[in-house]
């Protein structure tokens, strides 16, 4: 059973272009999470979304960022704009459930640089 | 946000037990504790997670207090790729309750 894929690994963009990140959830899991690791710091919470909703986007900044988990296909974060202040790591989680009881399983991250 | 606190940095020889401690003293009556490490800059790996009574798999054993407010995170025989940051995570009911909030853990350094 494949793991919480998630890709490009690594990317680089300059500032002012778009960045979108891909998470593919372990097979059978319909719970789909973002976190984002600044440098030095612990991952902090971003969104969680079932397929085609958004049910909890407290920890996505207002603007510049979006995410979706599409009926087919995976996850996408999506960054508009880069500022060098997004450089940091992307983390994608999946859970078969939501809510208290149910762990989640990560992805390998997506490191993001913007020159 | 995180509810819990940790000490920074621990060191353990290898072969012997590690032994992670964890405070939570604000902790709901449904709240689960949550224990993943993280590995150099991978994605965060599930340990182990419990409520009330204490867990045992194949990797750790958890040791909850009757009280609830403090774990203990035991790693019986710790090897040198053990070593990580260690993250005790109480899980929110805020919102959808789906969030882990992840503070600073511990860093684990096993000794040869």
């Amino acid at each position: 059973n494949a793991g919480v894929m998630q890709n490009p690994r690594h990317l680089v963009r300059r500032r002012g272009q778009e960045a979108r990140l891909r998470c593919s959830p372990m097979k059978g899991h319909s719970h789909v999470y973002w976190y984002r690791q600044l440098p030095e710091e612990g991952l902090k919470f971003m969104v969680y979304l079932q397929k085609e909703n958004i049910i909890d986007e407290s920890g996505m900044p207002k603007e510049r960022f979006s995410a979706e988990f599409p009926k087919e296909g995976p996850s996408i974060l999506r960054i508009q704009q880069v500022v060098r202040g997004d450089s940091a790591a992307y983390f994608c989680a999946s859970s078969p459930r939501s809510g208290q009881g149910n762990e989640q399983y990560f992805g390998p991250g997506t490191r993001l640089t913007v020159t | 946000d995180a509810k819990t606190t940790q000490p920074p940095s621990m060191d353990c020889a290898e072969g012997r037990a590690a032994n992670l401690p964890c405070n939570h003293s604000t902790i709901s009556g449904n709240e689960y504790v949550y224990w993943y490490r993280q590995i150099h800059s991978q994605g965060p790996q599930y340990i182990i997670h419990g409520l009330k009574n204490n867990e045992t798999n194949e990797m750790a054993s958890l040791i909850i207090t009757e009280d609830r407010k403090s774990s203990t995170l035991i790693l019986p025989h710790a090897t040198l790729r053990d070593t990580a940051v260690y993250y005790c995570i109480v899980r929110s009911l805020r919102g959808t309750g789906n969030q882990f909030y992840f503070g600073t853990g511990t860093s684990l350094t096993v000794i040869p």
